[in-house]
């Protein structure tokens, strides 16, 4: 079975400050993996996926994350924080060779300070 | 276009009562999902539609879940009779085909006392 860890719960920032959110996954096959975001008050939406191909993914609002399949790896990182980058970050990933549903990490409620 | 629109928003009930929740996917979307949020847990699969058909169900966790998707557009998640365990916030989500990704709903948040 597939499993997702995301190992920081809450992370407090400074605006500026830079970014990186880890999550592994615990599965032998092939995968796709995901980043979902969660503004408060919203809902989820897909910041960026990775399928194959360049394992640097670039997503939107800035953000990026690499896979590192070695390290079963997906970890999301920006280089400058806003405070509008204020949310809950969820990590996921869906074995190719299988069902369509994705499985979740916990994920990681980020704040930034302004 | 219209997203993903989840009814209610917000419902709390008493352990032993019914509760029904709604999906409405946007239009086309042959794919609907459930999932599941139990406060400080991950997001868990429910279960899958495809039109009117149940794909997979394996995450439903007993027999008080009833999901229907009649006509293949809107769908309910019933829960009878509700537990104190089943309070969490529910998602919904559709999807053209897998490789489109996923629109969510804002999730409905269930509260059994």
């Amino acid at each position: 079975a597939q499993s997702v860890s995301q190992h920081n719960h809450h992370v407090i920032l400074s605006e500026a400050a830079s970014l990186e959110l880890g999550c592994n996954y615990s599965y032998g096959g092939t995968v796709n993996l995901f980043w979902y975001v969660q503004y408060p008050g919203q809902h989820l939406q897909l910041l960026l996926k990775y399928f194959s191909g360049d394992p640097l993914v670039k997503g939107i609002k800035g953000f990026e994350a690499e896979f590192i399949k070695s390290k079963f790896s997906f970890n999301l990182r920006k280089p400058s924080v806003q405070w509008s980058d204020t949310a809950e970050y969820f990590c996921a990933v869906n074995a190719q060779a299988g069902a369509n549903n994705l499985f979740f990490g916990t994920g990681t409620r980020l704040t930034v300070i302004p | 276009e219209a997203g993903v629109t989840q009814f209610p928003s917000h419902s709390v009930i008493e352990k032993g009562q019914t509760v029904t929740l709604r999906c409405d996917p946007i239009s086309g979307h042959d794919n609907l999902y459930w999932y599941r949020r139990v406060m400080g847990k991950e997001i868990k699969f429910l279960l899958h539609f495809v039109k009117e058909s149940k794909q997979d169900e394996s995450g439903m966790p007993n027999n008080r879940f009833l999901a229907e998707r009649t006509g293949g557009t809107y769908s309910t998640l019933k829960v009878q009779p509700a537990e104190l365990e089943d309070s969490g916030v529910y998602f919904c989500a559709s999807s053209k085909g897998f490789n489109y990704g996923y629109t969510f709903g804002s999730g409905t948040r269930l509260t059994v006392v």
